[in-house]
């Protein structure tokens, strides 16, 4: 069965630290990847995606992920955090085999200190 | 912009009591999800619908069940509520199968508290 595992369950750092969070996945097949993003009293929103081509891939507000698919990673990225990004994230996977179900980690809380 | 709404964003109900959360999405997309949001857990997909009148269960369908009569609205009910039902509930819908673009949109949750 398809898991998503999100190493870091809080992460707490300051303003202007950089930022990686680690996502693995496990499934054999082809797969899209998101990270979503979801700020304190707010709906869960999607920061980035991948679905293929580039490995490297940029969403908003200065996030990027990098799929490595010989590791089964999709490790989030930021160089320099600010304190508006403050929330909880989440990876997810899908296959492409027209499921439609969706596997999400179980989030990871980032703390960013002014 | 997608919007997907959901009927109440705050419920108090007794336990054995009949639950109805309803989810809207204007955004014409086949796939409609119930999700339950609970800390250290994730999300945990209760039940999906690819189509008006089908649903699939998910991990956790136990004690819920699901309606699907027109394709912008999805109900989850809890035939009889029990306090282990106390959660977020997230209502999510997404395109069925477009390459690139069958990313999920979420509504606003709905934190239901049963007593």
């Amino acid at each position: 069965a398809q898991s998503v595992s999100q190493h870091n369950h809080h992460v707490i750092l300051s303003e202007a630290a950089s930022l990686e969070l680690g996502c693995n996945y496990s499934y054999g097949g082809t797969v899209n990847l998101f990270w979503y993003v979801q700020y304190p009293g707010q709906h869960l929103q999607l920061l980035l995606k991948y679905f293929s081509g580039d490995p490297l891939v940029k969403g908003i507000k200065g996030f990027e992920a990098e799929f490595i698919k010989s590791k089964f990673s999709f490790n989030l990225r930021k160089p320099s955090v600010q304190w508006s990004d403050t929330a909880e994230y989440f990876c997810a996977v899908t296959d492409t085999s027209g499921t439609y179900k969706y596997i999400f980690g179980t989030g990871t809380r980032l703390k960013v200190l002014a | 912009d997608v919007k997907v709404t959901q009927s109440s964003r705050y419920l108090v109900k007794r336990t054995g009591e009949k639950v109805f959360l309803e989810c809207v999405q204007d955004m014409d997309h086949e796939n409609m999800f119930w999700y339950r949001q609970d800390p250290g857990l994730g999300l945990r997909l209760i039940y999906f619908s690819y189509d008006v009148k089908m649903k699939e269960k998910g991990d956790i369908p136990e004690g819920y069940s699901v309606s699907r009569e027109k394709k912008e609205r999805f109900s989850l009910i809890l035939e009889s509520a029990s306090t282990n039902q106390t959660s977020m509930y997230l209502c999510a819908s997404s395109l069925l199968w477009v390459v690139g673009k069958n990313e999920q949109f979420f509504g606003p949750g709905t934190r239901l508290t049963v007593l």
